[in-house]
């Protein structure tokens, strides 16, 4: 059965504190897709990154930066300099063949609240 | 104007109504989701429509009926529901139903039996 974990309920951080979500998958796919999602308070759920099996390079946007490493199934996240506006839950997702299509496996995800 | 639009934001019903969701995107996506989110549980997928298409059915009950009239529009009608049925309803799209496609998601409808 494929799985993602994501062990953090919640943390907590001052504003521009650094803070690493983790996120650890199983698979017995060879190929597949992984995702990071961010919900703010107000519902909707915004794609931050989608990374394939293959490319195993870390990847940097502004404050946020993902590392990918193959050999120990985990995809983490790290927000730099945190700020207020950063508070929301994290989710973490791995891409499942599901009959002729494909699913999201989700992780429970991570409540990050940084506070002033 | 928002790429993925829900309707209503917060329905409240009874046990006994019908009532119907609406999802709407204006993203030129091909593929469209219902997902639940409850409290404390990882998103549930609900249904997959693929080109306008029905294509997965996760073992949802009958008392949630899809409806994909058009590749923009989504809905799911509601009937009889039970009290753990109150949740978080999000539609979602994507370009089609591929690996690596990302979704992009609306932002739900609140969702309370009484």
């Amino acid at each position: 059965a494929q799985k993602v974990t994501q062990a953090q309920t919640e943390i907590s951080v001052v504003e521009k504190e650094d803070v690493t979500l983790d996120c650890v998958y199983e698979t017995r796919d060879t190929t597949y897709y992984l995702f990071w999602y961010k919900q703010p308070p107000s519902g909707e759920l915004v794609f931050l990154i989608r990374r394939n099996s293959f490319d195993e390079q870390n990847e940097i946007s502004g404050r946020y930066s993902w590392n990918f490493q193959k050999s120990t199934s985990s995809f983490n996240f790290t927000i730099t300099a945190s700020q207020v506006v950063d508070s929301a839950v994290y989710f973490c997702a791995l891409s499942e063949r599901w009959g002729s299509n494909y699913q999201l496996i989700w992780g429970a995800g991570t409540k990050l609240i940084i506070k002033p | 104007e928002t790429g993925v639009t829900q309707t209503p934001r917060h329905l409240v019903m009874g046990m006994t109504n019908k009532k119907s969701l609406k999802c709407e995107q204006h993203l030129g996506h091909n593929a469209m989701y219902w997902y639940k989110q409850s409290a404390k549980k990882p998103l549930e997928l609900m249904f997959v429509y693929n080109f306008k298409e029905q294509t997965e059915n996760n073992s949802v009950p009958s008392r949630f009926s899809p409806e994909c009239p058009n590749s923009s529009h989504l809905f799911l009608h509601l009937h009889t529901l039970q009290p753990e049925d109150s949740a978080l309803y999000l539609c979602a799209s994507s370009q089609e139903g591929g690996p690596g496609q990302p979704q992009h998601f609306g932002d739900g409808t609140r969702l309370s039996i009484l």
